[in-house]
C-alpha cells in the first residue's frame, strides 16, 4: 500500500500562471516532506522541503504548503516557466529515521509557452 | 565535485546472469540508498546503508544484495537476474540528519542505470 500518493499523473499549465501539484500521505507520524524534480534521463534533484513544525516554506518561485490534519501537501510554482516542465515527486518520512523517504508516483508538469 | 555517480548507465542482461551496479559519492555522506523506479510506482527503496560496513533492507529487497566496504561506495548486486528486475536504478546519498528544523536531510541522486533483463 502506497504511503505517499500523487493522484494526478499529469498537469498542463500556461507559462506565467500558477502550477499547483498535490500530494497525500497516509502515515500521520511522518514529520518531514520533500519535493523533487526530474528531467528525462536524469536523476531526481531536490527542490524544496518542509518539516512538520511548519505549514509553509518558500524558496523563490516555489512554495510548499503542509496541512497535517488533512495529511496533504502541495507545491506551488509562481510564475510557471517552460523550463519547469518535468516530473515532480513528493516524498515523506520520519526525521532521524536515517533519512528514509517514501516517494509518490510523480506528476508530469507541462508548462506551455 | 562530481556528486553521486553511477556505473554503468545502461545494461542488458539475460535471465539468470549476474551483475553489480556501482555507486560513488564524493560528498562524505554517511547515508546511501538504492532505489528502483518503475512506471506508475515512483521510487521504491531496495536497500540502504547508514555507514561504512552497514546495510539494511528497504521496501523491495528480494533478489538484490548490497555492500558498503568504503564510505564513498555502495554496490548493488543481482545474483540471478529476472525480467521483473527490468527497471531504472537510482543511487542516492545524504548527510546524517541535522537540526530540529530538518535542514540538510535531503538525498542527492545519481543519474541512474537503465537495466533490461531479457
Amino acid at each position: 500500500d502506497q504511503q505517499v500518493k500523487q493522484n494526478s499523473p499529469s498537469l498542463s499549465v500556461q507559462e506565467g500562471r500558477i502550477s499547483i501539484l498535490n500530494c497525500d500521505y497516509t502515515n500521520s507520524m511522518f514529520d518531514y516532506f520533500l519535493w523533487y524534480k526530474k528531467y528525462p534521463a536524469e536523476g531526481p534533484t531536490f527542490l524544496i522541503s518542509i518539516s512538520s513544525i511548519k505549514d509553509k516554506n518558500e524558496d523563490g518561485r516555489f512554495t510548499v504548503f503542509l496541512n497535517k490534519s488533512a495529511k496533504h501537501l502541495s507545491l506551488h510554482i509562481v510564475p510557471s516557466q517552460p523550463g519547469d516542465s518535468a516530473v515532480y515527486f513528493c516524498a515523506a518520512g520520519l526525521l532521524y529515521n536515517f533519512n528514509k523517504f517514501y516517494f509518490g508516483s510523480g506528476t508530469k508538469l507541462n508548462v506551455k509557452p | 565535485n562530481a556528486g553521486v555517480t553511477q556505473t554503468p548507465k545502461f545494461r542488458v542482461l539475460k535471465t539468470g546472469q549476474s551483475m553489480t551496479l556501482l555507486c560513488a559519492q564524493d560528498m562524505n555522506h554517511e547515508y546511501m540508498y538504492w532505489y528502483r523506479q518503475d512506471p506508475g510506482m515512483g521510487l521504491r527503496l531496495i536497500h540502504y546503508s547508514v555507514g561504512e560496513g552497514t546495510t539494511a533492507k528497504g521496501e523491495v529487497p528480494d533478489g538484490y544484495n548490497v555492500s558498503r566496504l568504503k564510505k564513498q561506495n555502495f554496490l548493488l548486486g543481482l545474483e540471478s537476474a529476472a525480467p521483473s528486475q527490468t527497471s531504472v536504478y537510482f543511487c542516492a546519498s545524504s548527510y546524517r540528519g541535522q537540526g530540529t528544523s530538518g535542514d540538510y536531510n535531503e538525498q542527492f541522486f545519481g543519474p541512474g542505470t537503465r537495466l533490461t533483463v531479457l
